[in-house]
């Protein structure tokens, strides 16, 4: 099993642009949630889904899109990138009736 | 409103002792506690979990405690390793909460020689 796997790794945009950050379990797991983590804020939650075809808001939902049509991805979208969402984005899931999330590596973006 | 809250950004301890980080949290609803650690440049990996109904859980080196009536927990780590070294995150969830996680905001552990 590769776990949770997120591409790319790093990416730099420019304020406007539009990217797709991808994120794939290998797992079954029907929970998968979207985190940001930021400087001295911790993690904080952006999109969740409980299954296919099924999303819901976050703590930090503004500016980012989620959809879920299978049960393996969770792309997060961001439509028109700012400054503010410079931050390392972690990707999660869960079994149904689990407790633990595991998380992918992580996706470091910048934007100027 | 931060409703998990690691008041310790940064702990050292030295090789062999026990290492206590600390978490405080103000949602009466949270009743299923995580603690995670982090290296650089990788994700979050699960370390440890306490369910509301017990006061005190334990695997191998680590031992996390809960009082409820404080709406506090903390994670020992005994005795501390060198590989102990990283961030060290508590998170909080309820049942029915669809395994949404609120997270602290982090303590850094080094573990010294």
């Amino acid at each position: 099993n590769a776990g949770v796997t997120q591409t790319p790794k790093f990416q730099v945009l420019k304020t406007g642009q539009s990217m797709t950050l991808q994120c794939a379990q290998d797992m079954n797991h029907e929970y998968m949630s979207w985190y940001r983590q930021d400087p001295g804020m911790g993690l904080r939650l952006i999109h969740y889904s409980v299954g296919a075809g099924i999303t819901d808001q976050g703590e930090v939902p503004n500016g980012y899109n989620v959809s879920r049509s299978t049960t393996e991805d969770f792309p997060l979208r961001l439509l028109s990138a700012a400054p503010s969402q410079t931050s390392v984005y972690f990707c999660a899931s869960t079994g149904m009736g689990g407790d633990t999330q595991y998380f992918g590596p992580g996706t470091r973006l910048t934007v100027l | 409103d931060q409703q998990v809250k690691q008041n310790s950004p940064s702990l050292s301890v030295q090789e062999g002792r026990i290492s206590i980080l600390n978490c405080d949290y103000t949602n009466s609803m949270f009743d299923y506690f995580l603690w995670y650690k982090k290296y650089p440049a990788e994700g979050p990996t699960f370390l440890i979990s306490i369910s509301s109904i017990k006061d005190k859980n334990e695997d191998g080196r680590f031992t996390v405690f809960l009082n409820k009536s404080a709406k506090h927990l903390s994670l020992h780590i005994v005795p501390s390793q060198p590989g102990d070294s990283a961030v060290y995150f508590c998170a909080a969830t309820f049942t029915g909460g669809g395994n949404k996680l609120t997270f602290g905001t982090g303590t850094q552990l080094k573990v010294e020689l």
